[in-house]
């Protein structure tokens, strides 16, 4: 059972423009919800993470919207810059933070 | 230090080899994950250490065995494994469970099975 839906699996945005991934979940234990960025060969790093009590979360030129209602959240990456390439993995936490699942990753190309 | 280390990088193994992949982190953290990354997949968890004690075994076969020595190591050892086993190796560490905390994830050990 996947717990973590992740789409689109693969986007291409050009320089400048705005990166937006989504993801669903079902497990209302969730209540961690990171993003990392991995480039090839690398782990996973951690991007941006909320907790459900919060609708919305900045920093920099990444912003994660949530919706607890729904049990959807996204990422939005504003001015995408070619170094963003990479695949994007959402994930959540439960509330004992130790069974950590991802969704199914994006792979993201930001053209030049 | 912010680091999770892991050795070897790249790993080749015949079937009938025994080996060892190694994890390191100084910065305090309380567990440590085992995850398994297939090309073009998620990463999915194996073992989940919590204060030096297995504490999650996501029906991993026993040709993976864990091991954490102490609070800052953890290792995974590899035996009899099939060319299937191919993959990504990911150690991760969190300040502990009991809690969300953010992960911080190793490089990985690219691991071969011939």
């Amino acid at each position: 059972q996947q717990q973590v839906k992740q789409s689109p699996q693969s986007l291409i945005v050009q320089k400048g423009g705005i990166s937006i991934i989504n993801c669903a979940y079902e497990n209302t234990a969730f209540d961690y919800f990171p993003w990392y960025q991995q480039f090839p060969g690398k782990g996973p790093a951690l991007l941006i993470a909320i907790r459900p009590d919060v609708s919305e979360k900045k920093e920099g030129r990444f912003t994660i919207s949530f919706n607890k209602s729904a049990k959807q959240f996204s990422l939005h990456i504003m001015d995408s810059q070619p170094g963003d390439s990479a695949t994007y993995f959402c994930a959540a936490n439960n509330n004992a933070g130790n069974m950590l699942t991802f969704g199914g990753g994006t792979r993201l190309m930001v053209k030049p | 230090d912010t680091e999770v280390t892991q050795t070897p990088k790249h790993l080749v193994m015949g079937m009938t080899n025994k080996k060892s992949l190694k994890c390191e982190q100084h910065m305090g953290h309380r567990a440590m994950y085992w995850y398994k990354q297939k090309a073009k997949k998620p990463p999915e968890l194996m073992f989940v250490y919590s204060y030096e004690k297995l504490s999650i075994n996501e029906s991993v076969p026993s040709r993976f065995s864990p091991e954490c020595p102490n609070s800052s190591l953890l290792n995974l050892h590899l035996h009899a494994l099939q060319p299937e086993d191919s993959a990504l190796y990911l150690c991760a560490s969190s300040q502990g469970t009991g809690r969300s905390y953010g992960y911080t994830f190793g490089s990985g050990t690219r691991l071969t099975v011939v």
